[in-house]
């Protein structure tokens, strides 16, 4: 069976701070997702990796994929309050997806 | 842009109940999936279908069944609803192409009694 293990589960951080949510799988996987989830909602889509090396951004988050090291990581820089909420990453294997567990980030004033 | 809904927001039911959660898409998506979500557990599949009258089961499905009669519609049957199935259930479908990406329905909180 797939795991994917994400850390910290859970993270407080100050605006303006620079953070990284990592994200472990345990078997070779073509595809990587990021999708984000504010409290009482559904997923919400951030990023697909698709190849080892891939790098993607939108505004102050980043995701990157090492699929050697069967690792991603989503980087935060200088955070902002709008970007408290959790965030899953998710790995495509067999055509069903093997979701972690989440982090849950909140971004103090 | 892709539209999956899903029947009620918030549901509350009785032990013993049988209960079903309707998820519609308003595309010609072959493959829909059932998740429910609980603190600490992330996402976990219960089934999921690729195509009309097809389904398979996911990682937890026991206590659950599926219908899917017309490709817009996959429905999620809990033939006896018990307080452990108390949880958030989502519905997705696939798109195709090269991202192949999930997108979600809006959830349904269902509480049992």
């Amino acid at each position: 069976e797939l795991k994917v293990e994400q850390n910290p589960l859970f993270l407080s951080m100050q605006e303006g701070k620079n953070y990284t949510i990592y994200c472990n799988y345990s078997t070779t996987s073509d595809r990587l997702y990021w999708y984000r989830q504010d409290p009482g909602k559904s997923l919400e889509s951030l990023f697909v990796l698709l190849s080892n090396g891939a790098v993607k951004q939108e505004g102050r988050l980043m995701a990157s994929l090492d699929t050697k090291a069967r690792l991603s990581t989503l980087h935060i820089t200088a955070a902002v309050h709008d970007l408290s909420a959790t965030y899953f990453c998710a790995v495509d294997k067999g055509n069903q997806f093997y979701f972690g567990t989440g982090t849950s980030l909140t971004v103090i004033p | 842009d892709v539209k999956v809904t899903q029947s009620s927001r918030y549901l509350v039911k009785r032990t013993g109940e049988k209960v079903f959660l309707e998820c519609v898409q308003d595309m010609d998506h072959e493959n829909m999936f059932w998740y429910r979500q609980d603190p600490g557990l992330g996402l976990r599949l219960i089934y999921f279908s690729y195509d009309v009258k097809m389904k398979e089961k996911g990682d937890i499905p026991e206590g659950y069944s599926v219908s899917r009669e017309k490709k817009e519609r996959f429905s999620l049957i809990l033939e006896s609803a018990s307080t452990n199935q108390t949880s958030m259930y989502l519905c997705a479908i696939r798109y195709g192409g090269a991202d192949n990406e999930q997108f979600f329905g809006p959830g349904t909180r269902l509480t049992v009694l």
